[in-house]
Formats: structure tokens, sequence, C-alpha cells
């Protein structure tokens, strides 16, 4: 049972384009989100998060948008540049939990 | 170091031998986790360590995987009689104590090849 849905395997963006990527859930205890980056043969790197209470996060060109109604949360990234070329992967976690669950993740690719 | 760092990198091994994989984690956090990355597959939860308390082992797929960390600092996931399933991308992450739903950071993982 996937608790944590990236439908899209992978994206391509035009530089410069906004570049979203969509993740579901099915666990409603989920109350903090995050997003995390990797480059291959590295480690995942956090990137942004939410917690429920919110439905918006922006930090310079990202931003998070969480749909806690649909159990969706989006990131958009703008303007999209080649290094941000990576997998994303979204997770989630429950109140006061340590444990993230990831989703499978979205190949972004942005092209020059 | 500065960051969670995994050695080794790499390892190709016969199946149904042990391997052990270890992690050191950034100084001064108490909570260490190991994930896995299969292909083509998410990251999956394997086992967490928070300071002195007993593990939550919940993610250990089989009675051959078994994870200590030894000190309070170090870690090592050794997986016996491994099997041509479990070749994936062991990570390891650790976060700072008390501060739940913060951001694990990462190390560069170990790539397993079981043959």
């Amino acid at each position: 049972d996937q608790q944590v849905k990236q439908n899209s395997p992978s994206l391509s963006v035009q530089e410069g384009r906004i570049s979203i990527l969509n993740c579901d859930y099915t666990n409603s205890m989920f109350d903090y989100f995050l997003w995390y980056k990797k480059y291959p043969a590295e480690g995942p790197t956090f990137l942004i998060s939410i917690s429920s209470i919110k439905d918006k996060n922006e930090d310079g060109r990202f931003t998070v948008f969480l749909n806690k109604s649909a159990k969706h949360l989006s990131l958009h990234i703008v303007p999209s540049q080649p290094g941000d070329s990576a997998v994303y992967f979204c997770a989630g976690s429950g109140a006061g939990s340590y444990q993230l669950t990831f989703g499978k993740g979205t190949k972004l690719s942005v092209i020059p | 170091g500065a960051g969670v760092s995994q050695s080794p990198s790499n390892k190709v091994t016969e199946k149904g031998k042990d391997v052990e994989l270890r992690c050191d984690p950034i100084s001064g956090h108490t909570a260490l986790y190991w994930y896995r990355q299969s292909l083509g597959q998410g990251l999956e939860f394997l086992i967490y360590f928070q300071g002195n308390s007993a593990p939550d082992k919940s993610g250990l797929p089989s009675d051959r995987f078994s994870a200590e960390r030894t000190g309070g600092s170090v870690s090592t996931l050794t997986i016996q009689r491994t099997q041509q399933e479990d070749s994936a991308v062991y990570l390891c992450a650790s976060s700072s104590l008390g501060q739940l739903n913060t951001e694990a950071f990462f190390g560069q993982g170990t790539r397993l090849t079981v043959v």
C-alpha cells in the first residue's frame, strides 16, 4: 500500500519555465511533508517542507502547496534552471513521528 | 566530518554471503535512520535509532537484516545470507534530538549488488 504517490516518474521542462511536481498521499495522519532532491550517486538533500497547518510555504524559487482536503501537495520551481535536474522525492510523516514515508520520486529534466 | 558518511560506497557480494554496511552520522545527532532504495522504488524505511531508546525495527524486511548502533554514534547494518532482492542503495540519515518532523540529513549511500 503506497501511502505517498508520485504518479509522474519523469518531467521535462524548458529552462526558465515553471516546473510542477505533484504528490498524493493516503494517510490522513500525516501532518508534515517534505521534499528532497537527489542527484545521481548522492544522498537525498532536504529542499523544503510544509506543516499541515499551512497551505503554502515559499523559499526562493521553490514553493510547496498543500491541499489537505484532496490529500495533494505540489512543488513549484520557478524559474527552472538546468541545475534543478534531479530526482525529487515527496515524503510525509505523522504527528511527532520520526518515520518519513517517501514516494517513488519524479525525475526532473530542465532543458537549456 | 561535516556530513553523514557511509562505507563502503559500493559493495558487490555473492548470494549467500553476509555484508556489513557502516554509517557515521553527523556529530551530535542522536537520531539515526536506515532506508533503502531498490531500483525504480522510493525510499523504504528500515530502522530508526534514537539515543538510548530501543530501536524501531518495524521496517526490516526479514530476520536476515539487523542493525546496531554503538556508543550512540556509528551504526552498522548487517545483512546475512544475502539474496539478489537485497540489491539496492542503502541510505543512512541522521537528525537532531528533539527536532521531530525536521529534515534528516542523508549520506551518499552504499550501493549493494548481490550476484
